[in-house]
């Protein structure tokens, strides 16, 4: 069965440094999530991406954050300059319609 | 203001001794409400979507009911290995998916 695989599945890094999250979608979809979950709190939306464009972001996905899907294989997140707010575990999730399917999740610590 | 309302936070259950969860939403025009099953330190797992009031869908020991103000999910004969967070949705304005807080089901031998 098709799955989104996500690397790394942990990342420490220090606050002010960049950090890339990457994605791989299942194959024949074609819209692209990016959510956070804050340790004890909800799913969060961040981002959704069609035709290699941003469709719809939160308040949460401001200028420190970017994406893009570099090779038309691997979808990626970024974070330009880390804060210790931004310790979570990001889910990247995928769709060729209506139901969205969630990767495994990378944990991102940052000290 | 919070769209999905999941109740209870934490259910315990003995094994064999069914119940349900419940999802209350607030949004109009709603465009689908999805289930979803997650273990600790692990993504959401996709159970079901629901369209309109009156569906229902089952798999396994679950099932899944829509009403127009709310949803519910029914265990019936729950198994330790059900044991997990459940987690109701809603789309938000476009198709991001806005999550409830979700029920902590544990499930014991």
């Amino acid at each position: 069965e098709p799955e989104v695989t996500q690397t790394p599945s942990h990342q420490v890094t220090q606050m002010g440094q960049e950090v890339i999250l990457r994605c791989v979608p299942i194959s024949n979809h074609l819209y692209f999530y990016w959510y956070r979950q804050i340790l004890g709190q909800k799913v969060e939306f961040l981002v959704s991406f069609y035709n290699n464009e941003i469709s719809e972001k939160s308040e949460i996905f401001d200028d420190q954050f970017s994406v893009e899907r570099p090779d038309g294989s691997n979808f990626t997140l970024k974070i330009r300059s880390t804060k210790l707010e931004d310790s979570a575990m990001y889910f990247c999730a995928t769709a060729g319609g209506d139901t969205q399917y969630f990767g495994p999740g990378t944990r991102l610590t940052v000290l | 203001e919070d769209q999905v309302t999941q109740s209870p936070e934490a259910l315990r259950l003995q094994e064999g001794e069914s119940s349900s969860l419940n999802c209350s939403y607030t949004v109009s025009g709603l465009r689908g409400l999805f289930w979803y099953r997650q273990d600790p330190g692990k993504g959401p797992e996709f159970l079901f979507t629901l369209y309109s009031a009156g569906e229902e869908k089952e798999k396994e020991r679950l099932k899944a009911t829509l009403t127009k103000k709310e949803s519910f999910l029914h265990i019936t004969a729950p198994k330790p290995e059900d044991s997990a967070t459940y987690l109701c949705a809603v789309h938000l304005s476009g198709y991001a998916l806005n999550f409830g807080k979700g029920t902590s089901l544990l499930v014991t031998p």
